[in-house]
């Protein structure tokens, strides 16, 4: 057990929908980072949180957002949803930002 | 621009021997951690060792160990007496910082399934 929590586990929704994943990073850590795993793309960083901040972004798309709250948990927020968002997102979560990021369970996103 | 380089889409081992898994990695950056996770076919992501650029020793975590060429940009990971439950997708990462403090994030390889044969 990584000490980082995620849910839903699975989600399955449908094109157009709007959805939110949850992830409370492990305790005394500051950093949350989001990822997703697709077949075609592999694994990609998304976006990053350091104490309620953002502070880095990758590949992520408009219809995505963000943010991290004062208890330190993140919420990924996805809208407008495509077919092709359909992945695997992961949580992790660190300390500084040199340290081991430490993954979560995942959710897995079914857009049917 | 980072990147991580896993060559080997499959791999098989046999109970109780030996398996090197390849990394290369190419970066400008003077400073930089590798990695390598786990990923059983459950999903999740394990982490399993870490290698700092500036470390003089290779890393070891029980039976695995990193392989680290600095010269060569290679970390290959090594299992020693593979076990069944070692079966699963194996990835390379590397630490990409940003350009703000406190701002980093991995780029990962595209991974390397290995089977454990009985």
């Amino acid at each position: 057990d990584s000490g980082v929590t995620q849910t839903p586990k699975h989600l399955i929704t449908a094109t157009g929908q709007r959805v939110t994943l949850r992830c409370s990073p492990r305790s005394g850590d500051l950093s949350v980072y989001w990822y997703q795993q697709s077949l075609d793309q592999g694994l990609q960083f998304l976006i990053q949180y350091y104490n309620g901040e953002e502070r880095a972004k990758g590949n992520i798309l408009e219809r995505f957002s963000a943010q991290q709250f004062p208890d330190l948990h993140s919420e990924l927020n996805l809208s407008s949803l495509e077919l092709g968002d359909s992945a695997l997102y992961f949580c992790a979560s660190g300390g500084t930002g040199k340290d081991t990021q430490y993954f979560g369970p995942g959710t897995r996103l079914t857009v049917l | 621009a980072q990147k991580i380089t896993q060559t080997q889409p499959g791999m098989f081992v046999q109970e109780k021997e030996a398996v090197t898994l390849d990394c290369t990695y190419d970066t400008s950056d003077p400073s930089y951690g590798l990695f390598w996770y786990k990923q059983p076919s459950s999903g999740e992501m394990i982490f399993l060792i870490y290698q700092g650029s500036y470390d003089q020793q290779n890393a070891t975590e029980g039976r695995y160990s990193l392989n680290f060429q600095k010269a060569r940009k290679s970390a290959n990971l090594v299992i020693s007496a593979s076990q069944l439950g070692d079966s699963a997708m194996y990835f390379c990462a590397m630490r990409a910082p940003g350009r703000v403090d406190s701002s980093y994030k991995l780029i990962f390889g595209s991974g390397t399934r290995l089977l454990v044969r009985p």
